[in-house]
């Protein structure tokens, strides 16, 4: 199995959208609904941010929000504030295995 | 609140086997609900799932690792365990411990991670 894809980094003002993609193939990201986000700060263990291509757990802010298209998944986060500056990862079940993506390191300007 | 911490040598010889075990508290490994897994995390870079296991001890593997890899469990210590044999420099990672939701395949809860070193 191979990583998801994931761009390497992403960038946006403080208040302003931005979107990260994370795209899979017909055996993982586009055969199941099962995708998962996870939020890391340096030196920190993840953080589950969405499940289900589109659940928040309880305590997750609703600026971030989830979606799927065909193969790819993607994580919004509106009203980027400082703290949202972290690595995201996106995973993805794939049949009686689990894959991660590369990762994404977002800058707030 | 649940909390899984990861014990374990910080250091291992190359060809040499590693192994991690995780202590559960504030929860029983014995629920149907989740699969208890490793999950590990190069220096600088991304994660990569190990594999999972079942408190019935069912297991699922990466396809990658899966030749070197074993996870067991031990319901009665609410521990479950992780062998990496035939350890090279490319297996130098965090090491995670981690609980899975069975339902949504998504992990809640991890341990703070645990550095392993392969060098002589």
């Amino acid at each position: 199995q191979s990583a998801l894809t994931q761009p390497a980094s992403v960038s946006g003002s403080p208040g302003q959208s931005i979107t990260i993609s994370c795209t899979g193939t017909s055996s993982d990201v586009g055969s199941y609904n099962l995708v998962s986000w996870y939020q890391q700060h340096p030196g920190k263990a993840p953080k589950l941010m969405i499940y289900e291509g589109s659940k928040r757990p309880s305590g997750v802010s609703n600026r971030f929000s989830g979606s799927k298209s065909g193969n790819t998944a993607s994580l919004t986060i509106s009203g980027l504030q400082a703290e949202d500056e972290a690595d995201y990862y996106c995973c993805s079940y794939a049949g009686s295995s689990t894959v991660f993506g590369g990762g994404t390191k977002l800058t707030v300007l | 609140q649940l909390q899984l911490q990861e014990s374990g040598p910080g250091l291992v010889k190359p060809s040499e086997t590693l192994s991690l075990t995780c202590t559960v508290s504030g929860g029983s490994i014995s629920s149907s609900s989740y699969y208890w897994g490793w999950i590990r995390q190069p220096p600088g870079k991304g994660l990569e799932w190990i594999g999972s296991i079942y408190y019935s001890g069912s297991t699922y593997y990466n396809p990658s690792l899966k030749s070197r890899v074993t996870i067991s469990v031990d319901t009665s210590k609410n521990q479950f365990s992780l062998k990496l044999s035939s350890v090279t420099a490319a297996d130098t990672a965090v090491y995670y411990c981690a609980r899975t939701m069975i339902v949504v395949i998504a992990v809640d809860y991890w341990g703070q991670g645990t550095l392993v070193t392969v060098s002589s």
